[in-house]
């Protein structure tokens, strides 16, 4: 069983809806990352949470340490949100992380 | 501000040649740096990581080395490619406190043939 858990693996949505992506950690954290990944694999940090919700823009990322999960929401989804999705739970004194396979979503017109 | 960069963006090589990528980091100092790879399908996997000039710690037995000549220049390194070598290779950066946020290089792409 992987350390860090992502589900759906993929998701397809209309332009418009709201998108939910969820993320399971078992190891203890000291945060948890949301990145996000274009097709020329290029990856950005969306948020990085250790407690509550972050918010940016479309995109809404929340955390519960007790219940170890995290969720990552994008409010009106647009075709140019269509990328990977990754959480990554950063442990360790060296700050290392742990990566879930991540999040295929396409956004369609 | 910081900027991470890695080269080449993509190297096509054959089996059994060399391999060196370089990452470098500019506007910090004694930065945690980082080497991922993430192969065709495949989630992103740490291969090594440094928290200082000279210190490498290696998170899976394989192929690959890591070196860190200077404070902000970070070497991924192989003696002789396997096939499995081929995959999309990041670096990445923190600050030197437990906790900090990392940041990615735009990666290199390697194929062995």
């Amino acid at each position: 069983k992987n350390e860090v858990e992502q589900s759906p693996q993929n998701l397809t949505a209309q332009e418009g809806e709201f998108i939910t992506i969820n993320c399971s950690y078992s190891v203890g954290i000291s945060a948890l990352h949301w990145l996000q990944q274009h097709p020329g694999g290029g990856i950005v940090s969306l948020f990085m949470l250790s407690s509550g919700k972050k918010k940016h823009g479309r995109l809404i990322a929340t955390i519960n340490i007790q219940e170890k999960h995290s969720s990552l929401h994008i409010t009106a989804s647009h075709p140019r949100d269509s990328a990977v999705y990754i959480c990554a739970a950063l442990t360790g004194t060296a700050s290392k992380l742990t990566f879930g396979t991540g999040t295929r979503l396409q956004v369609t017109l | 501000s910081q900027t991470i960069h890695q080269w080449p963006a993509t190297l096509v090589q054959p089996v059994g040649s060399p391999l060196s990528l370089e990452c470098t980091v500019e506007g910090t100092s004694n930065p945690n740096l980082y080497w991922y790879r993430q192969a065709a399908g495949r989630g992103l996997q740490l291969l090594f990581y440094s928290v200082g000039i000279g210190q490498i710690s290696s998170e899976v037995p394989q192929n690959l080395s890591a070196s860190r000549p200077q404070d902000r220049q970070f070497i991924l390194s192989s003696k002789k490619l396997l096939l499995s070598d081929s995959g999309f290779y990041l670096c990445a950066w923190s600050g030197s406190l437990a906790g900090h946020e990392q940041f990615f290089g735009p990666g290199t792409r390697l194929t062995v043939l």
